[in-house]
């Protein structure tokens, strides 16, 4: 069975903090994502990675990077965070190439003060 | 890109009765439908997903249809049970795009 582990459940930080949300899957899948999850507007695409050191911007990159150094492992990064930045983080993971069935981790709830 | 919209936002149900819950979307070169159920505190599953060579597929109480004509497609829950309570995610995507898109989610209460 598919796992996807997220390093943290609850965070809390302070404006202007830098934030590193940690991801890790054990299924050898090549795409991992970040998706940010709010009241009434789904799931929304930070970033994606398609390989190692590869990545793409989704619909909402502004205020934050990622990282993939190795295959099983996908950071988001938010450089300075920010109030507006308080919500659920999900990470996922999918086979090669598209149209493929996503298998996400238990998410991490962020609040930043 | 590519735009979901989903309706109703929130749906109550007696049990035992059905749930139909609608989406549309916007790329006519979209070809993969999946929908995922997340229920509270919970990731969201994978509960079923089409393609778009098929116009309907079910899995014992679900099912979901497609019509790429109109570019919407449904999720159909038939004898609904308090288990189904829930957030529903539609999705879709194409095989050049390896990211998905969502909708805004379907709360789903049953009520016993």
């Amino acid at each position: 069975d598919v796992k996807v582990t997220q390093s943290s459940r609850y965070l809390v930080k302070r404006t202007g903090e830098k934030v590193f949300l940690e991801c890790v899957q054990d299924m050898d899948h090549e795409n991992m994502f970040w998706y940010r999850q709010d009241p009434g507007l789904g799931l929304r695409l930070i970033y994606f990675s398609y390989d190692v050191k590869m990545k793409e911007k989704g619909d909402i990159p502004e205020g934050y990077s990622v990282s993939r150094e190795k295959k099983e492992r996908f950071s988001l990064i938010l450089e300075s965070a920010s109030t507006n930045q308080t919500s659920m983080y999900l990470c996922a993971s999918s086979n090669r190439g598209g149209n493929q069935p996503q298998h996400f981790g238990d998410g991490t709830r962020l609040s930043i003060l | 890109g590519e735009n979901v919209e989903q309706h109703p936002s929130t749906l109550s149900v007696q049990e035992g009765d059905s749930a139909v819950i609608k989406c549309t979307y916007s790329d006519s070169a979209s070809n993969y439908f999946p929908w995922y159920k997340q229920e509270l505190g919970k990731r969201p599953q994978l509960i079923i997903d089409i393609r778009s060579n098929v116009g309907e597929k079910k899995d014992q109480r679900i099912a979901v249809t497609l019509n790429k004509t109109a570019k919407h497609f449904s999720l159909h829950i038939t004898e609904t049970q308090p288990e189904d309570s829930a957030v529903y995610f539609c999705a879709a995507s194409h095989t050049g795009r390896r990211a998905l898109t969502f909708g805004s989610g379907t709360r789903l209460q049953v009520q016993p």
